[in-house]
């Protein structure tokens, strides 16, 4: 069965510090990864996405995420966290009819 | 521009009650999806709707109950039979209907309250 754990329920980082959110997925063939942002009482923005090919993804607002299959991983960074990257983070899995596996989320703040 | 909404942003319920949550896309898109959120535990599948007048049960969808007659809305009602029904409540919805998967839209979210 499909499922999606995030290690780190809540990371705390100095701005300007880098950032690596942990994402462990189990899927039995190739997987669709993602990575969504939340801010508190908003819905899910959609940070970056890996279906194929090159193993590092680009995305949005300076964050990028590696496809290490050997390690079922699919970690998020950021080179230099900015104040307003506080928020909180999902990692999913896209299994069929476009259903998606969601983490538990991880929460990160982030010190001036 | 194009987008999910979901209204209203806040509601209460008295215990007993059934109460309907709305969500309407103009993406066009055809899928669409009620996600639970509870704090720690992700989002959980409720609902999804692949087509008008067609249907799935996710994985908590017990106490919950959706139509979609149009391709824009798909409406959860949260039944008196939910026994812990206070979360927040995301729609999403996607463009395809079988993979690759791509990625999912959501709305603003619903915030539930039990009074």
């Amino acid at each position: 069965a499909q499922s999606v754990t995030q290690p780190d329920i809540h990371i705390t980082v100095s701005e300007g510090a880098s950032l690596e959110l942990r994402c462990n997925y189990s899927y039995g063939a190739t997987p669709y990864l993602f990575w969504y942002v939340q801010s508190p009482g908003q819905g899910l923005q959609l940070l970056l996405k890996y279906f194929s090919g090159d193993t590092l993804v680009q995305g949005i607002k300076g964050f990028e995420a590696e496809f290490k299959r050997s390690q079922s991983s699919f970690n998020l960074r950021k080179p230099s966290v900015h104040w307003s990257d506080a928020a909180e983070y999902f990692c999913a899995v896209g299994g069929s009819f476009n259903k998606f596996y969601f983490g538990s989320g991880t929460k990160l703040n982030v010190k001036p | 521009d194009g987008g999910i909404t979901q209204s209203p942003k806040y509601l209460f319920r008295k215990e007993g009650q059934n109460v309907t949550l709305s969500c309407e896309q103009n993406l066009n898109h055809d899928a669409m999806y009620w996600y639970r959120q509870d704090p720690g535990q992700g989002l959980r599948l409720i609902y999804y709707s692949q087509i008008v007048n067609d249907f799935q049960k996710g994985d908590i969808a017990e106490g919950y109950s959706v139509s979609r007659e149009k391709k824009e809305s798909f409406p959860l009602t949260v039944t008196s039979a939910q026994k812990n029904p206070t979360a927040f409540y995301l729609c999403a919805s996607t463009r395809g209907r079988a993979r690759p998967s791509t990625e999912a839209f959501f709305g603003q979210g619903t915030r539930l309250t039990v009074v």
